[in-house]
């Protein structure tokens, strides 16, 4: 199985200011003969399910703020939030489609400080 | 617009057979993916299998789980289903069926998911 390592576990952060994600992969999800990544972002508010917000690590999903974006290439993936808004509060995960079975990062929860 | 919506029961007893359904509206089950996904309370999130049907019907399941489980679909009925057998307490979670479209998909729709616990 892809292990995927996520850190920090939790972040608090101040309104407007930037927040980062990482996500590390223990092989690589890359599919160099197309070149795109196999990995997600979702965010995940209390009590529903979770949101996909950028998929192939770095393609935002239709109506996702431009002040999320995704990058990272082969193990090593980052999410940052440019300017954090009181409705970004909620855990984040990466996940792996390289290969079954998927997995999901253990989830970083982001806060206001 | 894509939905899903999970239904089963809430409480199951140990040792038994857990049996849920979700109901897909505003798209076929003969042309995507189906997946089932599962979050204990207060954890992350754990792929258990998916299925594609078109025409034949393809399975794949979460290794760790997949002496235990079955999915299947119902494409009359646009209904897909899982059944997780030999039920104990570490089954008790938040159980999500989602789309994707392909075996190499991100899930881009998800329900909303239904509390199942295990407990006698």
């Amino acid at each position: 199985d892809i292990v995927m390592t996520q850190s920090p576990d939790s972040l608090a952060v101040s309104l407007g200011e930037k927040a980062t994600i990482n996500c590390k992969s223990s092989q690589s999800v890359l599919h160099s003969s197309i070149n795109k990544n196999y990995l997600a972002w979702y965010q995940q508010k209390p009590g529903q399910p979770p949101k996909l917000l950028i998929n192939w690590a770095s393609t935002r999903e239709s109506g996702v703020p431009d002040r999320f974006s995704g990058s990272g290439s082969g193990t090593d993936f980052t999410l940052t939030i440019s300017s954090l808004q009181a409705e970004d509060v909620a855990v984040y995960y990466c996940q792996q489609c390289h290969s079954t079975p998927y997995t999901f990062g253990q989830g970083t929860k982001l806060e206001i400080k | 617009q894509v939905q899903l919506q999970e239904s089963g029961p809430g409480l199951v007893k140990p040792s038994e057979t857990l049996s849920l359904t979700c109901t897909v509206s505003g798209a076929s089950v003969s042309s995507s993916y189906w997946s089932w996904i599962r979050q204990p309370p207060g954890k992350g999130l754990e792929w258990i299998g998916y299925i594609y049907f078109s025409g034949s019907t393809s399975t794949n399941y979460n290794p760790s789980l997949k002496s235990r489980v079955t999915i299947s679909v119902d494409a009359s009925k646009t209904q897909f289903s899982l059944k997780l057998s030999s039920l104990s307490a570490a089954d008790t979670a938040v159980y999500y069926c989602a789309k994707h479209w392909g075996p190499d998909y991100f899930f881009d729709y998800w329900g909303q998911g239904t509390l199942v616990t295990v407990s006698s």
